[in-house]
């Protein structure tokens, strides 16, 4: 089944320990990218990837961090969560070769709460 | 500031009745636009797109409507029914395949 999987799909943690939320696709797109949602902001981008070892900026990247080292994976870290980064965290694919369509297919997400 | 705007956060309609959801954008670069639905605990879905080169592409019960001279598109659902409940993002796209989204409208279709 194609799909995109994210762990964990909840998260509690305290401001300043580090964590990771992978992200994981199996249908061989180039294109990733992680999102927040957060209530009456709908889904802001924080960081995308084009393909292996390139990765650029979205619209929120503070206090994120990204890799991209396989094609499959794309894991999201928090070097220093605050609690300003609570918020429910989505992962998204697509090809990116085909111009008639920009479908992005999402992952579950993942609720991170940061007291 | 918001490129994509969804004014309206709520909207209730009747079973068999027509929805219609609203988007409005800023940004003339946009130049695809994409319908996703969303239900609780889930991921957004894909449900329908036009490119900006079209003023109408339809799918089933669902169609989008995109009005370029006011930066509007718009989504009709007809007849609604009870699962299309749900919360609904429009979501524009700009450049290096970036998608700029609204900040959703949750539909509830009364049985």
């Amino acid at each position: 089944e194609a799909q995109v999987t994210q762990n964990p799909r909840y998260l509690i943690t305290v401001t300043g320990k580090k964590l990771t939320v992978t992200c994981s696709q199996n249908m061989n797109h180039e294109y990733m990218s992680w999102y927040r949602q957060d209530p009456g902001l709908g889904l802001r981008q924080i960081y995308y990837s084009m393909n292996v070892e390139v990765t650029d900026k979205g619209d929120v990247p503070e206090g994120y961090k990204v890799s991209r080292k396989e094609k499959r994976n794309f894991p999201l870290i928090l070097e220093s969560p605050s609690p300003n980064q609570t918020s429910l965290y989505f992962c998204a694919s697509s090809i990116l070769g085909d111009r008639t369509s920009y479908e992005q297919y999402f992952g579950p997400g993942t609720r991170l709460t940061v007291t | 500031d918001q490129q994509v705007k969804q004014n309206s956060p709520s909207l209730s309609v009747q079973e068999g009745r027509i929805s219609i959801l609203n988007c409005d954008y800023t940004n003339s670069m946009f130049d695809y636009f994409l319908w996703y639905k969303k239900y609780p605990a889930e991921g957004p879905t894909f449900l329908i797109s036009i490119s900006s080169i079209k003023d109408k592409n339809e799918d089933g019960r669902f169609t989008v409507f995109l009005n370029k001279s006011a930066k509007h598109l718009s989504l009709h659902i007809v007849p609604s029914q009870p699962g299309d409940s749900a919360v609904y993002f429009c979501a524009a796209k700009g450049s290096a395949r970036q998608l700029t989204f609204g900040s959703g409208t949750q539909l509830t279709v009364l049985p």
